[in-house]
């Protein structure tokens, strides 16, 4: 089946620093990414959808120059918190989108945590 | 737009007893609506999914009812196992916008 790898599965980071999260479909090509961020004991919020080679399309309420996107490939997507703040800790999760499958894989979550 | 309620918020069951968890959504445009496991730090696992134009589906203990005019759509976990115990989260989807709307979640706990 689809599978979507998501790494780091967990990272600690300074104020003010960037940190960079990794999804990429290992046995499909996705033309579209999907990027979460989920909060202790809540649903999982839609922050942006990463298209293949253009502009990722951010949700309303997210900062596009904070949370950098990148999808130079069709196995691999990039989510950037830039100049990250304690209240930008949060599980961030991708899916990916498997031509052909109205079903979503997901990856495993990026517990991130701004210390 | 669409918006995705779920009930209950948390659901305790004897094992062997079973699950219901129900959900409703606001857009008569939705056709696609799958169900997702999470377990504690990992992300969410597809476990079973249906599409407008059928009103039950069925793979082992689980199944999913879907009421297009009621808007409802529903998962059923028959003979639960404490390995059952995680969140569930509904979602819908309307075909061509590619976005999931997740209903809020259930913590389920299946107690030995």
């Amino acid at each position: 089946g689809a599978v979507v790898s998501q790494h780091p599965s967990r990272v600690i980071c300074k104020s003010g620093t960037s940190v960079k999260i990794e999804c990429r479909s290992l046995d499909f090509q996705a033309t579209t990414m999907f990027w979460y961020r989920q909060f202790p004991k809540q649903s999982l919020m839609l922050m942006a959808t990463s298209n293949e080679g253009s502009k990722a399309t951010y949700e309303q309420g997210v900062e596009k120059d904070k949370f950098l996107i990148n999808h130079a490939s069709l196995t691999l997507s990039t989510l950037t918190v830039t100049s990250a703040h304690p209240e930008d800790s949060s599980f961030y999760i991708c899916s990916a989108s498997h031509r052909g499958s109205l079903g979503y894989t997901f990856g495993s979550g990026t517990r991130l945590t701004v210390v | 737009g669409e918006n995705v309620e779920q009930h209950p918020s948390t659901l305790s069951v004897q094992e062997g007893d079973s699950a219901v968890i129900k959900c409703t959504y606001s857009d008569s445009a939705s056709n696609y609506f799958p169900w997702y496991k999470q377990e504690l730090g990992k992300g969410p696992q597809l476990i079973i999914d249906i599409r407008s134009n059928v009103g039950e589906k069925k793979d082992q203990r689980i199944a999913v009812t879907l009421n297009k005019t009621a808007k409802h759509f529903s998962l059923h976990i028959t003979e639960t196992q404490p390995e059952d115990s995680a969140v569930y989260f509904c979602a819908a989807s309307t075909s061509g916008t590619y976005k999931y709307i997740f209903g809020t979640g259930t913590r389920l706990k299946v107690l030995a």
